[in-house]
């Protein structure tokens, strides 16, 4: 299984709602990471899991908190989001932190706030 | 932190034909790795191909091949033989040999394949 898997693939909600998006690999990969991309840009990282541990935090709104619950599974809790927020969450997974091969990417979350 | 210069948003190619893509990357250190992702419509990011700066050969995967040019800081990217499923967006990541927790990713090149 060389897959990471993300869950919804689409997701719309109010300002007022409370969600989750989730993500999921069975490669063994022990560092997981959120991207936030807008259209036609660049991935922006948002937070990295290194073994189960959150090991980097860009500066992200308290709205977005992340939780690792097991080596394979990597949550996004959303809560009171802005418009502004609307953009494609992407999750990734490497086998270390410190191993400097490639990430491995899932499809995507495509959120979308009203 | 380390940039990384895509400068051309929009390319294009007849299929059958080659195509390059350009980076360009500022970094102090000596010990990194270079990386080009694909992103169809389909939204996933997948990897390309990748390039490590100690190793002097350049890298190719089949269609695609790189032409890493440390002591300019480039890291270009041919595609031979363009075949319409190379329509995608590209980018070029970089990730630190020492502080290897992130990439940093160009702004990207839309290719277009042209029938």
């Amino acid at each position: 299984d060389t897959e990471v898997t993300q869950t919804p693939k689409h997701l719309v909600m109010g300002m007022t709602n409370k969600k989750s998006l989730k993500c999921e690999q069975h490669m063994g990969h022990r560092a997981m990471y959120w991207y936030k991309q807008k259209a036609k840009k660049p991935p922006e990282l948002m937070f990295v899991y290194s073994y189960e541990k959150l090991s980097i935090n860009e500066s992200v709104p308290s709205r977005f908190s992340p939780e690792c619950p097991n080596s394979s599974l990597l949550n996004l809790h959303l809560h009171a989001l802005q418009p502004e927020d609307s953009a494609l969450y992407l999750c990734a997974s490497s086998p270390r932190v410190d191993l400097n091969t490639e990430a491995f990417f899932g499809q995507g979350t495509r959120l979308t706030v009203v | 932190a380390q940039t990384v210069t895509q400068s051309q948003p929009e390319m294009s190619v007849q299929e059958a034909e080659t195509v390059t893509l350009s980076c360009t990357y500022d970094t102090s250190e000596s010990d990194y790795y270079l990386f080009w992702y694909k992103q169809p419509p389909s939204r996933q990011m997948i990897l390309v191909i990748r390039q490590e700066a100690y190793k002097q050969q350049n890298a190719t995967e089949n269609r695609f091949s790189v032409n890493f040019q440390k002591a300019a800081k480039s890291f270009s990217l041919k595609i031979s033989d363009s075949q319409l499923g190379d329509a995608a967006m590209y980018f070029c990541a970089y990730r630190s040999a020492n502080t290897g927790n992130q990439f940093y990713f160009g702004t990207g090149t839309s290719l277009t394949v042209i029938p």
